[in-house]
């Protein structure tokens, strides 16, 4: 399976404290792309890293990205409450999308 | 200025009926996505389309389910005889251009959450 898995499962932090989420793949990729999904909705794209670059930034997010390990992290800075989600992300192969089995992440208010 | 869109949100079925999931996708997207997913997994591709044409259909079943996307109208997923097993959400995204020659996010709709009784 060309599937990326998410780690850790799960993830619970006070709010202010940073989030890292980690995933790894399989095979060649364009690019790699990280979603949010609040329950009971659709996922919402948070940023996307080609494959050609190693480090990317959005806000109080950050993406990196190491091909050779085929391996990518997302960092959530001063978490808020808002921030409560499953967090995805997805390897682009050409015409499809592999999405991983997602990390929880609940920041206590 | 609406996004992708999905109805019904909810549908119940009972086991041998026919589920028929919509999906409009954003003004000016030609590229469609169905995916499937279980709870507390990830999603899983189902098939993707252009108008009027199926690109890649390797993640559907091969009997009972079929897709399309016509040059009116929205993209319809289709699951004929209903089993208990294709409870799931079912979720639709849409992208500008294709995946294969783009750097482009896709665009998700709220899903589809079928129940069959």
């Amino acid at each position: 399976s060309q599937q990326g898995e998410e780690d850790p499962q799960a993830l619970s932090i006070q709010e202010g404290e940073n989030a890292t989420m980690n995933c790894s793949y399989k095979t060649s990729i364009n690019n790699l792309q990280w979603y949010r999904q609040n329950s009971g909705r659709g996922l919402v794209h948070l940023i996307l890293i080609r494959s050609n670059e190693r480090e990317k930034h959005s806000g109080r997010l950050r993406v990196t990205l190491d091909t050779s390990k085929k391996s990518s992290s997302l960092l959530i800075t001063a978490s808020r409450a808002a921030d409560t989600a499953s967090y995805f992300c997805a390897t682009n192969t050409g015409n499809q999308f592999y999405f991983g089995t997602g990390t929880s992440l609940t920041v206590i208010p | 200025n609406a996004g992708v869109m999905q109805n019904p949100r909810h549908l119940v079925r009972r086991r041998g009926q026919e589920a028929r999931l919509r999906c409009s996708p954003m003004k000016g997207h030609s590229h469609v996505y169905w995916y499937r997913q279980l709870p507390e997994e990830g999603l899983k591709f189902m098939v993707y389309l252009q108008k009027e044409n199926i690109i890649d259909e390797s993640g559907m079943p091969k009997e009972r389910f079929s897709a399309e996307f016509p040059k009116e109208g929205p993209s319809i997923l289709r699951i004929q005889q209903v089993v208990r097993g294709d409870s799931a959400a079912y979720f639709c995204a849409s992208s500008l251009k294709g995946q294969g020659n783009s750097n482009q996010p896709q665009h998700f709709g709220d899903g589809t959450r079928l129940s069959i009784l």
